[in-house]
């Protein structure tokens, strides 16, 4: 069964300071797809990033950058420089590719990010 | 904005009444998700229509019902309200069949309150 652990129910840091959400996942499948999702407090869901199972190379976009590692299960999210506007409810989650797996995502529980000025 | 169009915003209703969430998917967008987020149960996945025919299902309640319609506009259907319904239901659109395949666009949410 697939799985999808967020640890950090919530995290609160100071404007300017690198922050690290964590997520760790479960699943039986070799093909898989982890996404990275944001909620604002206006509640919409923004897709960030999507990374295949057989890409465990670092991503960097901006201030985000994704740290992928097969051997411990995990998927983690890095902030660098964190602003006010960074905070949100974060999701990560997981599709699988097998039939039934590929038609949903399973969402961990979120991280709730507050970034103090 | 994400492309996917959902009304209304908001819903207050009262328990044992039915309600109809409906959404408009991204232009050139096939699969249609139906997503519900709770408090207690997180993100949860309920249906999944693609180009008009059911694909999958996740926790959806019997109460619940759903079609996506020839224009590919989704619409859920939720009926004998209890308490536990309020939360906020998400619709989600993409490209291909799988979630896996192409990444899921979603909408701003409706929120429904039962009272």
């Amino acid at each position: 069964a697939q799985k999808v652990t967020q640890a950090q129910t919530e995290i609160s840091v100071v404007e300017k300071e690198d922050v690290t959400l964590d997520c760790v996942y479960e699943t039986r499948d070799t093909t898989y797809y982890l996404f990275w999702y944001k909620q604002p407090p206006s509640g919409e869901l923004v897709f960030l990033i999507r990374r295949n199972s057989f890409d465990e190379q670092n991503e960097i976009s901006g201030r985000y950058s994704w740290n992928f590692q097969k051997s411990t299960s995990s998927f983690n999210f890095t902030i660098t420089a964190s602003q006010v506007v960074d905070s949100a409810v974060y999701f990560c989650a997981l599709s699988e590719a097998g039939y039934q797996g590929a038609q949903k995502l399973v969402f961990g529980q979120g991280t709730r990010l507050t970034i103090n000025p | 904005d994400s492309g996917v169009t959902q009304t209304p915003k908001h819903l207050i209703t009262a328990t044992g009444q039915r309600v109809t969430l409906r959404c408009s998917p991204r232009s050139g967008d096939l699969s249609v998700y139906w997503y519900q987020q709770s408090l207690d149960q997180g993100l949860q996945f309920l249906i999944q229509y693609y180009n008009g025919e059911e694909r999958a299902k996740g926790n959806i309640l019997e109460r619940f019902s759903a079609q996506q319609f020839p224009d590919l506009h989704s619409e859920l259907n939720l009926s004998s309200l209890e308490l536990g319904d309020s939360a906020l239901y998400f619709c989600a659109s993409s490209v291909s069949w799988s979630s896996y395949n192409s990444p899921l666009h979603f909408g701003n949410g409706t929120r429904l309150t039962v009272t």
